[in-house]
Order: structure tokens, then sequence, then C-alpha cells
């Protein structure tokens, strides 16, 4: 599976628009770039997909650029509740098994 | 989408004990997935269960220190043996989303602290 790296922490403000960019300089040709958002207390939950381009969904964006060895997750006027720890995994679709990085902790203020 | 189920959702054990953490999906799933999160830290994977064979585990855990059960599809549990205060994490059980994407989804974890 490709290594990823990210920011370790990022602050933002409620109604901000925030990115966080992943590092996957060795992603192979059938990987996908998925994210993932983990509160306290509570196990990660899956929050977009992608292999190319762009995708979109009602919680987020992913953008990820042609030679697909970063994507940034774009989280749209965030909120207080969207503090919380979020990890870029990457890895082939068929794969079963997931390697969690340190993952960004994002931490939003009033 | 599955929901999972684990229990306990948190205990304190002495050590040299051994606690036993139950995993319920409410569907039927070939590969139930178990993690380890210690304080701070990303998750790890522990091992891998399919119903019905050993669980394969992952450099660094053996099966004496966390025995797995696999009994049925939907069902499983990680005891953790002869606990020390270094057991003191959280340990999340997961399951695949079965089609080709790789969602995964997570019960809500346990949290163990070992006295």
């Amino acid at each position: 599976l490709a290594k990823t790296t990210q920011p370790i922490s990022m602050d933002s403000y409620e109604g901000q628009e925030v990115n966080i960019t992943c590092s996957h300089n060795n992603i192979a040709t059938n990987d996908y770039i998925t994210w993932y958002q983990q509160f306290p207390s509570q196990g990660p939950r899956f929050i977009i997909q992608g292999y190319k381009t762009k995708v979109t969904n009602e919680v987020a964006s992913l953008f990820i650029p042609a030679d697909r060895k970063s994507s940034t997750l774009s989280l749209p006027r965030v909120s207080l509740s969207d503090t919380a720890v979020y990890y870029c995994l990457v890895g082939d679709a068929g794969y079963s098994t997931l390697t969690f990085g340190k993952g960004t902790m994002l931490l939003v203020s009033p | 989408s599955a929901v999972i189920s684990q229990k306990p959702s948190r205990d304190i054990c002495q050590r040299g004990t051994s606690l036993t953490i139950q995993c319920q999906v409410d569907s039927q799933v070939t590969m139930m997935f178990w993690y380890r999160q210690q304080p701070g830290q990303s998750l790890t994977l522990i091992a891998t269960a399919n119903q019905g064979s050993e669980a394969t585990y992952e450099s660094g855990f053996v099966i004496d220190k966390f025995p797995i059960s696999r009994p049925n599809l939907t069902f499983s549990t990680l005891t953790v043996s002869n606990m020390s205060p270094e057991d003191s994490s959280i340990y999340l059980c997961s399951v695949e989303d079965g089609g080709r994407s790789t969602e995964a989804f997570f019960g809500q974890g346990t949290r163990l602290t070992v006295v």
C-alpha cells in the first residue's frame, strides 16, 4: 500500500473552507484514495473516495490532480462539529485491510 | 452499510487478567477486522478474522495474546490475554463494504484500561 503524508494538525474557524492535502507519491495504477473521519471515542467513518479528478458528495469534495501523487479533501463551511482527525488512505479497491497513517487533527474554533 | 455493536464500550481491568470483546454486525460479512488504537495514536491492524478459519495476524501480534473467534458471519470476539498496562488502548472491530469500494465500517470501540 502506498504511504501517505498529511499535516499533523490544522486550525480553522467556523464557516471557513478547509482543505487538507495528502501526499502519496508512490500511488499505484489500481489504487483509490479514501478519506476517513474520526471523532473522539468513536471509530473512523468513511467520508469520500476517488480515483482521479474531482469527487463530491454531501459532506466533502476530493480533488485529485492528473498525476495522482496528492489529493485534497475539501470541507466547505466547517462547523465546530467537524473537529476530528482526518485520515487519508491509498490502496487497491479490492483490498480488505486498511493502513492508517497519523492523520490530520482539525480543530475548528468559534 | 453495516451497523456494528461492540461490547463492552469500556472496561478497567487488573493486570494479568483477560478481557473478551464482542463484535456484532447487523448483516453477514465475510471478513471482520480487529484494530488497536493506542492513546493519541493511529489505528493498527491486529488481525483479520474469516468465518470458519484461523485468524490472520499482523506482524507484532500473536494468537496466544489476542485469540480471536469467528463462529458465524455476523459475530466475532477478540480476547486480550494476560493484560499489562501496555495493553491499555481502544480496540475496534471493523467490516468491509463487500463491494468494490474500500469503505469500511467501524464499531464504537472498546476503551480498555489496565491497572
